[in-house]
């Protein structure tokens, strides 16, 4: 069935790094790809997403790019804060009749002050 | 605008009792979805409304599970009777899009079950 990979399943950086959490799906009909911060306790959160028909898009440090043909979407994030430390999760959907999202497994960011 | 409401926030049962989570989306949202989310993985579809109809359920283990979604705006999610591998969070979410175009869900707190 159809699937999403998500790497690396754990990330630590420094605070003002870049981090960078990448995503492959396998449902060649996705065409939207969803980004969800989940912080302890509270249920994941959208913080960007991005169209099959747009290859990159930013909003202030968060950044995601899609790249199509191989599959493959990324989220990046400049200038780390302690602050965005939580579990990030990618997301894949499609329209079949009926919207179907598939979530990556998670990425859990630590950001060291 | 308000967000999508939960409750309860925790659930503590033995196996083979029976347990019920409720919703409450974002007003006019006309899609709602329960996710079951086990610890360190991503949320698993469980089932899917638009409006008060079900649009997907296939993940739905029919045998224990089963959902509702009266006049298409609160939803109930009941386990009956649960089995310790149920363990998990319990996420409602809400989304406006029902056209072919995706779009994000808001999603609530979730209900955190533990059966022992």
């Amino acid at each position: 069935g159809e699937n999403v990979e998500q790497h690396p399943s754990t990330l630590s950086v420094q605070e003002g790094d870049s981090a960078v959490i990448k995503c492959t799906y396998s449902d060649s009909a996705s065409n939207y790809f969803p980004w969800y911060k989940q912080e302890l306790g509270k249920g994941p959160q959208l913080i960007i997403d991005i169209r099959s028909n747009v290859g990159e898009k930013k909003d202030q440090r968060i950044a995601v790019t899609l790249n199509k043909t191989a599959k493959h979407f990324s989220l990046h994030i400049t200038e780390t804060q302690p602050e965005d430390s939580a579990v990030y999760f990618c997301a894949a959907s499609s329209y079949t009749g009926g919207f179907k999202t598939i979530f990556g497994a998670g990425t859990r960011l630590f950001v060291k002050a | 605008e308000a967000g999508v409401a939960q409750s309860p926030r925790y659930k503590i049962i033995e196996k083979r009792q029976s347990v019920a989570f409720w919703c409450n989306p974002i007003s006019g949202h006309a899609t709602l979805y329960w996710y079951q989310q086990i610890l360190g993985q991503g949320p698993k579809l469980l089932i899917q409304f638009q409006n008060n109809g079900v649009v997907d359920d296939s993940q739905l283990p029919k045998d224990r599970f089963s959902a509702e979604r009266l006049k298409g705006v609160d939803s109930t999610l009941k386990i009956q009777p649960a089995k310790l591998e149920d363990s998990a969070v319990y996420l409602c979410a809400s989304s406006l899009v029902i056209t072919g175009q995706g779009g994000g869900y808001t999603f609530g707190s979730g209900t955190r079950l533990t059966v022992v």
